[in-house]
């Protein structure tokens, strides 16, 4: 258990519908970064949020948003849903350092 | 961007065996990251390398950083049945918010 929690576990959405995904950070971690994960590959890196501050951004477009709430917990919305958007999406927390420590994800389905 | 190269992609051994896959990049990372996918979970962080040349282990698993830098290598002894998943190996970009770099994974399966 690494106590990074997300909500929803799964989700099922129709294309270019809006999304909102939840995470919760660890107790004490400052940061949190969003991962996109497609079948059968590495997690792709979204962004990264620390104190509150967009800190770092991987090559998606603007219509993957974020925000990190003062008790550093974050959510990710996604715009416009395409059906390339489904994927596992990743949240993982951190303090500063390398470490990141991943929670168990939510599922996205786009039809 | 960078990316790091993954080997074996996927191996099917027998209980009791050792295991090692490798984890190689055309850049040089300062950090080397291990970690364990099961089905339908969130990646596991195994070990943690910040040295070149450091060994790590952590039970039955041993982490090394390449002395180049760019390559690091993890080795199971003794699989078991829960070892079955996927190995990824990982590296901060500390130019993007250490962002974290993933290889494309080794799938391990264990016979019994």
């Amino acid at each position: 258990e690494t106590g990074v929690t997300q909500s929803p576990t799964h989700l099922i959405k129709t294309r270019g519908q809006q999304v909102t995904l939840r995470c919760s950070s660890q107790s004490g971690h400052n940061t949190v970064s969003w991962y996109q994960q497609a079948l059968g590959q590495g997690p792709q890196f979204i962004f990264q949020y620390y104190r509150e501050e967009e800190n770092g951004r991987g090559n998606f477009p603007p219509r993957f948003s974020g925000l990190q709430f003062p008790n550093y917990s974050s959510e990710l919305n996604v715009n416009a849903l395409e059906l390339d958007d489904s994927a596992l999406y990743l949240c993982a927390s951190s303090l500063e350092t390398d470490r990141q420590y991943f929670g168990p994800g939510t599922r996205l389905t786009v039809t | 961007g960078q990316q790091l190269n993954q080997s074996p992609q996927s191996m099917f051994i027998q209980e009791g065996e050792d295991v090692s896959m490798n984890c190689t990049s055309s850049s040089i990372f300062n950090t080397w990251l291990w970690y364990k996918q099961d089905p339908g979970e969130g990646p596991v962080l195994l070990i943690a390398l910040y040295k070149a040349g450091e060994l790590t282990s952590n039970g039955r698993l041993t982490a090394q950083f390449g002395i180049t830098r760019k390559d690091s290598f993890l080795n199971i002894s003794a699989s078991i049945p829960s070892d079955v998943g996927i190995y990824f190996c990982a590296g901060p970009q500390r130019n993007a918010g250490n962002m974290l770099t993933f290889g494309g994974g080794t799938r391990l399966m264990v016979k019994p």
